[in-house]
């Protein structure tokens, strides 16, 4: 199957500081890619769907100014996490489709921590 | 209420064991059902993708089958190994391509 690669694999960030977790898609372009947050022994939350070329659609409750999503080319997406709280601490996982109803690709997950 | 709802939320089984694991779907219109496995701190990785006109799907041990008419689903692994230690999460696709995802069913395959 395709890869979808995640960068960094951790990171341990202080209170205050800013994130940026990037997902690219190694062999496919992939016209949309979608972000999502994992908390312990729970399924994976949709945060945002990001469109190559335009605005992230953000899920309701996500706050759209605290997790920065840039979709710039169609194989790369960026999600900032801004001024991190101890909260904000979990397992973040992008994936990617080729196109519209085609399989999603997940990318292996970045575990943050806020500290 | 989710729309996905997964049975047993954790399962322990022994080496070699054969294990079947439960979903429920509500969400519709229906595009495809998939089965994932997702390692501990790893992203999930997809097993099975059904259609609506697909009835069972295999890929090595494990075996997925779909029932669109009462909207079940199970995944059923053969001869259980220490690597199948895992979550397996089932997620059903709308025709919007939007994915619901249900909670997932700790497996846990002990020696």
């Amino acid at each position: 199957g395709a890869v979808v690669s995640q960068h960094p694999s951790w990171v341990i960030c202080k209170s205050g500081t800013s994130v940026k977790i990037e997902c690219r898609s190694l062999d496919f372009q992939a016209t949309t890619m979608f972000w999502y947050r994992q908390f312990p022994k729970q399924s994976l939350m949709l945060m945002a769907t990001s469109n190559e070329g335009s605005k992230a659609t953000y899920e309701q409750g996500v706050e759209k100014d605290k997790f920065l999503i840039n979709h710039a080319s169609l194989t790369l997406s960026t999600l900032t996490v801004t001024s991190a709280h101890p909260e904000d601490s979990s397992f973040y996982i992008c994936s990617a489709n080729q196109g519209a109803w085609t399989e999603a690709f997940f990318g292996q997950g970045t575990r943050l921590t806020v500290v | 209420k989710n729309q996905v709802e997964q049975s047993p939320q954790s399962l322990i089984i022994l080496e070699g064991k054969n294990c079947t694991l439960q979903c429920n779907y509500t969400v519709s219109p229906f595009s495809n059902l998939r089965w994932y496995k997702q390692d501990t701190g790893r992203g999930p990785v997809s097993l099975t993708i059904m259609t609506f006109s697909e009835n069972t799907k295999s890929n090595g041990r494990y075996t997925a089958t779909l029932d669109a008419d009462t909207k079940q689903s199970s995944l059923h692994i053969t001869a259980s190994q220490l690597s199948d230690s895992a979550s397996y999460i089932c997620v059903v696709s709308l025709n919007n391509n939007d994915m619901r995802f249900g909670a997932g069913t700790r497996l846990t395959v002990k020696p």
